[in-house]
């Protein structure tokens, strides 16, 4: 059973940064996607990027460009995402979800949809 | 990047219903289309991939259908825990991206 367990609420600072972590268990963490969408108060469902593991590189949506970056340490089968210059807008819950690829297997530019997710990460950005 | 519009943003419907919620692409994206559930307080669910792949352990009565830039999700007979918001994804190309949102809310 794959399971996806993140790191606990945090309260940040307009300006400062946040890094949010992603512990995956039960399946064979590199040949698999690992994204981050977040989802503001009452909004809807946002990509902000995705990495396969064992690829290394990552896929940003760009208007998160150059603000986040997401790094897998595949020892402790576990991902990070990592938002910089923080401003309240981002306060949303985000969450890491298991990208499945598209014909079931993943290459370096695969596209994914996401079968598993973690129980998401509440970060409030408030002065 | 792709745009998804879901139609429509909310519904109110009966127990026993059948339910189609709609979501179409600015551009073709063949059938590299999911649908996912989610309640409040939770994680989103996969429930179809392919446009009309039904994940494992997800009921029958969910069905996807549609390819190119047209697609549907109905959901048969609607039952008391299906009252959620649904989700579109696209995943033919980066960025993916997702529909807005369809509430479904019980008449």
């Amino acid at each position: 059973q794959v399971q996806l367990v993140q790191s606990g609420a945090e309260v940040k600072k307009p300006g400062s940064s946040v890094k949010v972590s992603c512990k995956a268990s039960g399946g064979t963490f590199s040949s698999y996607a690992i994204s981050w969408v977040r989802q503001a108060p009452g909004q809807g469902l946002e990509w902000m990027g995705g990495i396969i593991p064992i690829f290394g590189t990552a896929n940003y949506a760009q208007k998160f460009q150059g603000r986040v970056t997401i790094t897998t340490d595949e020892s402790t089968s576990t991902a990070y995402m990592e938002l910089s210059s923080l401003r309240s807008e981002d306060t949303a819950v985000y969450y890491c979800a298991r990208g499945y690829c598209s014909g079931g297997s993943c290459y370096s530019r695969s596209l994914y949809y996401f079968d598993y997710w973690g129980q998401g990460t509440l970060v409030t950005v408030s002065s | 990047a792709i745009q998804l519009t879901q139609s429509p943003s909310s519904l109110s419907a009966s127990v026993g219903d059948r339910v189609t919620i709609t979501c179409r692409a600015s551009q073709g994206i063949s059938s590299a289309l999911a649908w996912y559930q989610q309640k409040p307080g939770k994680a989103p669910k996969l429930l179809i991939y392919d446009a009309s792949s039904l994940e494992s352990g997800v009921p029958s009565r969910f069905s996807g259908s549609g390819s190119g830039t047209d697609f549907t999700l109905t959901i048969s007979s609607l039952q008391p825990e299906d009252f959620a918001t649904y989700y579109c994804q696209q995943f033919n190309s980066f960025a993916l991206t997702f529909g807005g949102g369809t509430k479904v809310e019980i008449k």
